[in-house]
């Protein structure tokens, strides 16, 4: 497989739940990110980690907890989610950490849509 | 306030012709980065095209091409020969060079929809 894979694509969830986000990828980049695609809003960066480690934290509620175990992987361990959580989550990485100048170009996954009833 | 502007939620073009889809950007630096991405229905964001500040020569990939005026703070990407599988969400995005936070900062979209 070649680029950014994330699973699932689809997800539902009650409030109550716990569930994980999946992103692997295959580019050899050494940084991660967690976006939120919601309606009507611009895209929100989540978190971002340079070389498994966390750089940034954009005020996320604790209900939303990322791992990235090493450079080619990163989760989004969900729990007690509200419904306004309910949106795409992206997945994308790049080949130097977000404080990188110049066309730091990211690269996306195709999203994981995440249901909160 | 909002940074990057895209003032066209949607837009409809005829297959064959050229579009201009529009963004309106707002900094203070002097070094920054504008970038476009296409998301089809399929969810994934795809990177267009790049265009630094300091480039003399508008950014050009294939049909696209970047009609980059740094006086007017407009980076308005040009699709030519529109093809049916251009029809997308497209989202300009910018990052500042200076200081800490380089993260990217989005603009709304524009819907294309490309008709037969």
């Amino acid at each position: 497989e070649t680029g950014v894979t994330q699973t699932p694509r689809h997800l539902v969830m009650g409030m109550t739940n716990k569930k994980s986000l999946k992103c692997e990828q295959h580019l050899g980049h050494n940084a991660m990110y967690w976006y939120k695609q919601s309606a009507k809003k611009p895209l929100e960066l989540m978190f971002v980690y340079n070389f498994k480690e966390q750089t940034e934290n954009n005020s996320v509620p604790s209900r939303f907890s990322p791992e990235c175990p090493n450079s080619s992987h990163l989760f989004l361990h969900l729990h007690t989610l509200q419904p306004e959580d309910s949106a795409l989550y992206l997945c994308a990485s790049s080949q130097s950490g977000s404080h990188s100048s110049g066309a730091n170009v990211l690269t996306f996954g195709a999203g994981s849509r995440l249901t909160v009833l | 306030a909002q940074k990057i502007t895209q003032t066209q939620p949607g837009m409809f073009v005829q297959e064959k012709e050229a579009v201009t889809l529009d963004c309106t950007y707002d900094t203070s630096d002097q070094s920054y980065g504008l970038f476009w991405y296409k998301q089809p229905s399929s969810g994934e964001m795809i990177f267009l095209i790049y265009q630094g500040s300091y480039d003399e020569q508008n950014a050009t990939e294939g049909r696209y091409s970047l009609n980059f005026q740094k006086a007017r703070k407009s980076a308005n990407l040009v699709i030519s020969a529109s093809q049916l599988g251009d029809s997308a969400m497209y989202f300009c995005a910018m990052r500042e060079n200076a200081g800490n936070n380089r993260k990217l900062i989005w603009g709304l979209g524009t819907s294309l929809a490309v008709n037969p």
